[in-house]
């Protein structure tokens, strides 16, 4: 059950799109589309952003998007505003009926 | 609303015990898998445990298996996890999550109990 890889930080400036990168194996991210993204804010509870690789859960805006190619999974923020600066979790179903996280990115917005 | 909210936090000592509990409200508890996900300070996220919605299947984390049990009784709609064999590196904000029924994703959070292991 080794974490899921992602960039310790990403930045950009408003307006501009990132992207954050989320690498598994065979065994959880290549192996199902169950591949799901969360948004934390300092003190704050986790947010659901992205569910099954590319799906947007009711009232989440459309600047959030997913992706997955083999075993990397992929979240794409356009249009980016200040208010969408936090820490990005990825997460995928496993091959054991278990779930795994990545190691989080920081998003600085400039 | 939907809810989820979580207590029994608090400090304890190395090898001992604790039970967590989460109280859910706003939403057919027993229709839902439930999971606990915990965040030690200023770490990211792990995944602790699952439970499906009928109590029938439960599955763990490595890092817990055999120390950590989850459990529900959807009569009272509530989760729970009984902690045994505490250790230091289990210090962490503990979270109950649902499991989401358009996939499997965690869509709704509580606010965390706080579980601190120290001599």
């Amino acid at each position: 059950q080794s974490a899921l890889t992602q960039p310790a930080s990403v930045s950009g400036s408003p307006g501009q799109s990132i992207t954050i990168s989320c690498t598994g194996t065979s065994s959880d991210i290549g192996g199902y589309d169950y591949v799901s993204w969360y948004q934390q804010h300092p003190g704050k509870a986790p947010k659901l952003m992205i569910y099954d690789v590319s799906n947007r859960p009711s009232g989440i805006s459309n600047r959030f998007s997913g992706s997955k190619s083999g075993s990397t999974a992929s979240l794409t923020i356009s249009g980016l505003q200040a208010e969408d600066e936090a820490d990005y979790y990825c997460n995928s179903y496993t091959r054991s009926d278990t779930w795994v996280f990545g190691g989080g990115t920081k998003l600085t917005v400039l | 609303q939907v809810q989820l909210v979580e207590f029994g936090g608090g400090v304890v000592q190395p090898g001992r015990s604790l039970r967590l509990s989460c109280a859910a409200s706003g939403f057919t508890f027993s229709r839902y898998g439930m999971h606990w996900v915990r965040q030690a300070p200023g770490k990211g996220l792990e995944w602790v445990a699952v439970i499906w919605y009928d109590g029938s299947q439960k599955h763990y984390a490595d890092s817990v298996r055999s120390r950590f049990s989850i459990s529900r009784d959807n009569s009272k709609n509530m989760l729970y996890l009984q902690m045994n064999s505490l250790r230091v590196e289990d210090t962490a904000l503990f979270y109950c999550a649902r499991e989401s029924d358009d996939g499997d994703a965690f869509d709704v959070w509580g606010q965390g109990t706080m579980v601190t292991v120290s001599s």
